[in-house]
């Protein structure tokens, strides 16, 4: 079935590092990706998808391409900040299944002043 | 616009009791989505809706169960409640796309 494999946490930066968290997937077909950010004491909010190979999502500065022949989604971004402190979560969707998202188990993310 | 309203926000409940959750989804969205979050791990589904009808189960005891109302609010029942149910319980809607899921706050439940 289908699956997401993502880098276990904690992961500790210090401002203005580079972020990379890492993310594979299991699936048939073509199924599309996400990243969520989880901020303390709230829900799940969207960061950014791609639905096809080769895609790129972005948003406030955090990066992931759709890559097939490996299939990973990592995320990137060039220069945390201490309110990106959050979990994130890897997640994808089958074609046939759009509305049940499979989520990766979540990577906490710290960064210090 | 309002995004995914839940009720309550929390809630405490003993082993056996039964409890009911509230979501009312973004205006104009027929889909809505259930998921359990376990302290430390990801969101695992429950179940969607669609038009009021179900549309996926994920796999989770017959005490849990759901329904659709039809201005697409959505209800999540638990029975005969279990330590283990304890959870962060998320609702997500979605348009007729279903393309993306839109999550809101969640229900934190105890079980004591």
């Amino acid at each position: 079935g289908n699956s997401v494999t993502q880098m276990e946490g904690p992961v500790t930066l210090s401002e203005e590092a580079f972020l990379t968290i890492n993310c594979t997937y299991t699936a048939t077909g073509y199924p599309s990706l996400f990243w969520y950010v989880q901020y303390p004491g709230e829900g799940l909010q969207l960061l950014l998808k791609a639905t096809k190979a080769d895609d790129k999502g972005s948003n406030k500065g955090f990066e992931a391409t759709y890559r097939k022949e490996t299939t990973s989604f990592h995320l990137e971004k060039g220069s945390v900040q201490v309110s990106d402190s959050a979990v994130y979560f890897c997640a994808l969707a089958g074609y046939s299944s759009a509305s049940k998202i499979i989520f990766g188990s979540g990577t906490r993310l710290s960064i210090r002043p | 616009d309002a995004g995914v309203t839940q009720s309550p926000t929390h809630l405490i409940k003993t082993r056996g009791q039964q409890v009911t959750l509230r979501c009312s989804p973004i205006s104009g969205h027929k889909s809505v989505s259930w998921y359990q979050q376990v302290l430390g791990q990801g969101p695992q589904f429950i179940f969607q809706y669609y038009e009021k009808e179900e549309r996926g189960r994920g796999n989770f005891p017959d005490r849990f169960s759901a329904r659709q109302f039809p201005n697409y609010s959505s209800e999540l029942n638990v029975n005969a409640l279990l330590l283990g149910d304890s959870a962060l319980y998320l609702c997500a809607s979605s348009g007729d796309s279903q393309e993306t899921q839109y999550f809101g706050p969640g229900t934190r439940l105890l079980v004591l």
